[in-house]
């Protein structure tokens, strides 16, 4: 089981749709990351945070890190977010190594 | 454009040949990293380099070598890959506060890497 957990892996969304993506980790961590991987390959940092929340634009993330878990939204969804979400953790202690999830898969029809 | 460039974007090879990757960043940012991104897994960590020391080797073999000659450029020498080394290679840097707080990571678009 990987210690990282990301749900859904496949999401489909119309455009304007509010849109949530979930991570959960079984371990203790220092931060975590989302980050944006669009089809080329190019990884995009969107968040770092260690706890509450944090807003960027049309993103949203938020983190509890008794229930350790954090989510990712977007609102008023568009096309142009079709990419895969990827959530990355750093566990206590272990220096700069990030724990990966598998990554959402995100479609916006228009 | 994040700030981290690879090259080259694409990059076939046979098992015995020799080549390498390179990336450069130009955030002055003091840490870079290797990851690999191989078919429906997730990202691993491959190399870290913390003010151009070597911190982490997360178990890679050695027909990958890393090198980081300045905290601007990095590395990644190849040699005798197997076909199962196929994968896209992410270069990524951050600015670190010391060795074991990572700051946010900036990422290059990646070398893809096939083995024949």
């Amino acid at each position: 089981k990987n210690e990282v957990e990301q749900s859904p892996q496949n999401l489909t969304a119309q455009e304007g749709e509010f849109i949530t993506i979930n991570c959960s980790y079984s371990v203790g961590i220092s931060a975590l990351h989302w980050l944006q991987q669009h089809p080329g390959g190019g990884i995009v940092s969107l968040f770092m945070l260690s706890s509450g929340k944090k807003k960027h634009g049309r993103l949203i993330a938020t983190i509890n890190i008794q229930e350790k878990h954090s989510s990712l939204h977007i609102t008023a969804s568009h096309p142009r977010d079709s990419a895969v979400y990827i959530c990355a953790v750093r566990l206590r202690n272990a220096g700069n190594m990030l724990t990966f999830g598998g990554g959402t898969r995100l479609m916006v029809k228009p | 454009e994040t700030g981290v460039t690879q090259t080259p974007r694409h990059l076939v090879m046979g098992m015995t040949n020799k080549k390498s990757l390179k990336c450069e960043q130009h955030l002055g940012h003091n840490a870079m990293y290797w990851y690999k991104q191989s078919a429906k897994k997730p990202l691993e960590l491959m190399f870290v380099y913390n003010f151009k020391e070597q911190t982490e080797n997360n178990s890679v073999p050695s027909r990958f070598s890393p090198e980081c000659p300045n905290s601007s450029h990095l590395f990644l020498h190849l040699h005798t890959l197997q076909p199962e080394d196929s994968a896209l290679y992410l270069c990524a840097s951050s600015q670190n506060h010391d060795r074991a707080n990572t700051g946010e990571l900036f990422f290059g678009e990646g070398s893809r890497l096939t083995v024949l």
